[in-house]
């Protein structure tokens, strides 16, 4: 079965800081992952994805997360946050022999002004 | 791409009665999942569809539960004689195939009293 670790619950950070929300995934087989942003009385929005080829993946507003296949992680980072950065942050995985995405607890990003 | 719509977005409800919600996926895509997403927690599997079979249930959907897709295009989901346990946010989320992200809608939150 497959399982996704975001050890951090709450991360507080200064405007214009950088962040690292960390994502640790098990599995026995070939996984593909994800990070989603949900902001307050929203749904689950996709930020980036690591399908297959490059292991540093990136989004539009800034964001980017790296593959690690040999520390099964996929942390995400981003250089500078903005106030508007402020929202709840998964991880899921999924593979390519299930149907499921198992999604980790979240964490909570809070930017202080 | 009018995204995914659920209905309605809040549900009150008094212990024992039955509701029903429903979720109209992204129009081109055969995938349809539901999610279940308590307070501080990241979303739980509850079902899968590819076009109107059912091809996945968690073991959290008791046999209060059940979900329906009757011609492959909108879903229900019913419980039953609910339960206070039942109060959470439930997702819908559909895709175009294996390993593609999902898209989510807004939630349905339940408040069983």
């Amino acid at each position: 079965a497959q399982s996704v670790t975001q050890l951090d619950s709450q991360v507080p950070v200064f405007e214009e800081a950088p962040v690292e929300l960390r994502c640790n995934y098990s599995s026995s087989v070939s996984v593909y992952l994800f990070w989603y942003v949900q902001y307050p009385n929203q749904g689950l929005q996709l930020l980036l994805k690591y399908l297959s080829g490059s292991t540093l993946v990136e989004s539009i507003n800034g964001f980017e997360a790296e593959f690690n296949k040999s520390q099964t992680s996929f942390h995400l980072r981003k250089p500078s946050v903005h106030i508007s950065d402020t929202a709840e942050y998964f991880c899921a995985v999924n593979t390519n022999t299930g149907n499921q995405f198992y999604f980790g607890t979240g964490t909570s990003l809070t930017v202080i002004p | 791409d009018t995204g995914v719509s659920q209905d309605p977005r809040h549900k009150i409800t008094k212990r024992g009665q039955n509701v029903t919600f429903r979720c109209d996926p992204i129009s081109e895509h055969n995938r349809l999942y539901w999610y279940r997403q308590t307070l501080g927690q990241g979303p739980e599997f509850l079902t899968y569809f590819q076009n109107e079979a059912q091809l996945e249930k968690s073991r959290l959907l008791s046999d209060r539960f059940s979900a329906e897709r009757p011609k492959g295009s909108f879903s229900t989901l019913e419980i039953q004689r609910t339960e206070q346990g039942d109060s959470a946010m439930y997702l819908c989320a559909s895709s175009h195939g294996q390993n593609s992200p999902l898209h989510f809608g807004n939630g349905t939150r339940l408040t069983v009293t």
